[in-house]
């Protein structure tokens, strides 16, 4: 069974860093690109970053270019989003998807973590 | 990178076609067939039903399609169903390689 599952969300002070881990199961890991995107409780999907399959290209958000990295390591079959310089407008529930392979669709997500950020 | 323009809701009868339009520029929508279509819940996952403008995901009912003309992607539900009630995203690849949601549709089933 394909399963994607995200940690490390918490209560962090504005200007502080955290870093979120999404694991993904069941499925060859080294073969999808995957995405994070986040949503404000009641508010929209906003997407944040994509990397490839094997992490030489990644892509941002205007509003997180500078501030968020992402990574993976393929040898644990996870995906990390470093968050560094947070702000009061980065609070959301953020989500790990799986590209489905062969397209541009995000197949399976996580259910999400969230990322508090208030001091 | 703007968000795609959704119709903030949209509603219908059972057994009711319901269409949502999705409204980007000639930079995402217009100029890739990378549209998707997702389904939330409330406190639930997204839910991907609809990829690359027309393709449905294998146990998604046929009665979700998607079709685009110009910068505009359409998702349409025929026959209205009362579990079919929920959120509804739209979601562009971009020529900036970035990714670009819509605003989010509530549908509302009579």
């Amino acid at each position: 069974e394909v399963q994607v599952e995200e940690s490390g969300g918490g209560l962090v002070q504005p200007g502080g860093s955290l870093r979120l881990s999404c694991t993904g199961s069941g499925f060859t890991f080294t073969s999808h690109w995957m995405h994070w995107v986040r949503q404000v409780p009641g508010k929209g999907l906003v997407w944040v970053s994509r990397i490839n399959t094997d992490g030489t290209t990644t892509n941002y958000a205007d509003s997180v270019k500078g501030r968020f990295t992402i990574s993976r390591d393929n040898a644990e079959n996870t995906v990390y989003l470093q968050m560094n310089s947070l702000r009061a407008d980065d609070t959301a529930v953020y989500y790990c998807a799986r590209v489905r392979q062969g397209s541009a669709g995000l197949d399976y997500w996580g259910q999400g973590t969230l990322v508090t950020v208030s001091s | 990178q703007s968000a795609l323009t959704q119709p903030a809701s949209v509603s219908g009868s059972p057994g009711q076609s319901i269409t949502i339009s999705c409204t980007g520029t000639s930079s995402d929508v217009g100029n890739h067939n990378y549209v998707s279509w997702y389904q939330q819940y409330p406190g639930k996952a997204p839910k991907l039903i609809i990829y690359d403008v027309i393709n449905r995901p294998s146990g998604v009912s046929n009665r979700f399609s998607g079709s685009k003309s110009g910068n505009t992607a359409s998702l349409t539900i025929s026959g209205l169903q009362a579990e079919d009630e929920a959120d509804y995203y739209c979601s562009s690849y971009s020529s900036s390689s970035t990714w670009v949601f819509g605003g989010g549709t509530k549908l509302t089933v009579l």
